[in-house]
């Protein structure tokens, strides 16, 4: 471990801006999701991607979020303008095992996004 | 709907034995799983149940009632490092298999 690495640990943004979080490096994973976990709340599902594509996602994925996979290998998570309310700790996870969605995940270290 | 319940916080002495409850009623349904989670680290795994009884790991053990919508994680022979929050997280099937997480419960081991 840890199979899920993210960049950067820490960001600090101003309301309105873009920021892009970052999974690195993700090889053999097929699923990748995002969760995020606002201070002191539970961990909530944003997104799923398979294959390239998104496989489900959240009400709270709304149009200000978008994920890519540029490269083959790095997975982002790309927020347009940035509102108070998206600070919160960001977590990538993948399967445990390589491609294979069960038995557990592997979350990131994650990033902590504090909009002011 | 999706609903998971279990304790906010919890408090036990070191050396003893604390059970963490978890229920659930979820619309999909391939598993469950605990996490071990510290302030300002990510969740970390612990255990999963899909069938029902019970795992052992070491000093942590995980049952999983699916008929009763009811799993607990069991934790013997208690450190003072296993003072964390405890996430029970449900892993809903279908295409996308995502997880749908409790609130955690946060333990406090004191000496």
């Amino acid at each position: 471990e840890p199979e899920v690495t993210q960049t950067p640990s820490h960001q600090v943004t101003q309301m309105g801006q873009e920021v892009i979080l970052r999974c690195v490096p993700i090889s053999n994973h097929l699923y990748f999701y995002w969760y995020r976990q606002i201070l002191g709340q539970k961990v909530e599902f944003l997104v799923s991607f398979y294959n390239n594509e998104i496989s489900e996602k959240s009400e709270i994925f709304d149009d200000q979020f978008s994920v890519e996979r540029p490269d083959g290998s790095n997975f982002t998570l790309k927020i347009r303008s940035t509102k108070l309310e998206d600070s919160a700790m960001y977590f990538c996870a993948a399967p445990r095992g390589t491609g294979d969605p069960t038995p557990g995940y592997t979350f990131g270290s994650g990033t902590r996004l504090t909009v002011v | 709907g999706q609903n998971i319940d279990q304790p906010t916080e919890m408090t036990a002495t070191e050396g003893a034995i604390v059970q963490i409850n978890c229920t659930y009623q979820t619309s999909g349904f391939n598993g469950l799983f605990w996490y071990q989670q510290h302030a300002g680290e990510a969740p970390t795994f612990l255990s999963y149940n899909v069938l029902d009884g019970l795992e052992e790991k070491g000093r942590f053990s995980s049952f999983l009632s699916r008929s009763k919508g009811y799993s607990y994680l069991l934790l013997k022979e208690l450190q003072r490092k296993d003072s964390a929050s405890y996430l029970c997280a449900v892993s809903t099937g279908g295409a996308t298999n995502k997880l749908i997480f409790g609130t955690g419960t946060l333990l406090a081991v004191q000496p």
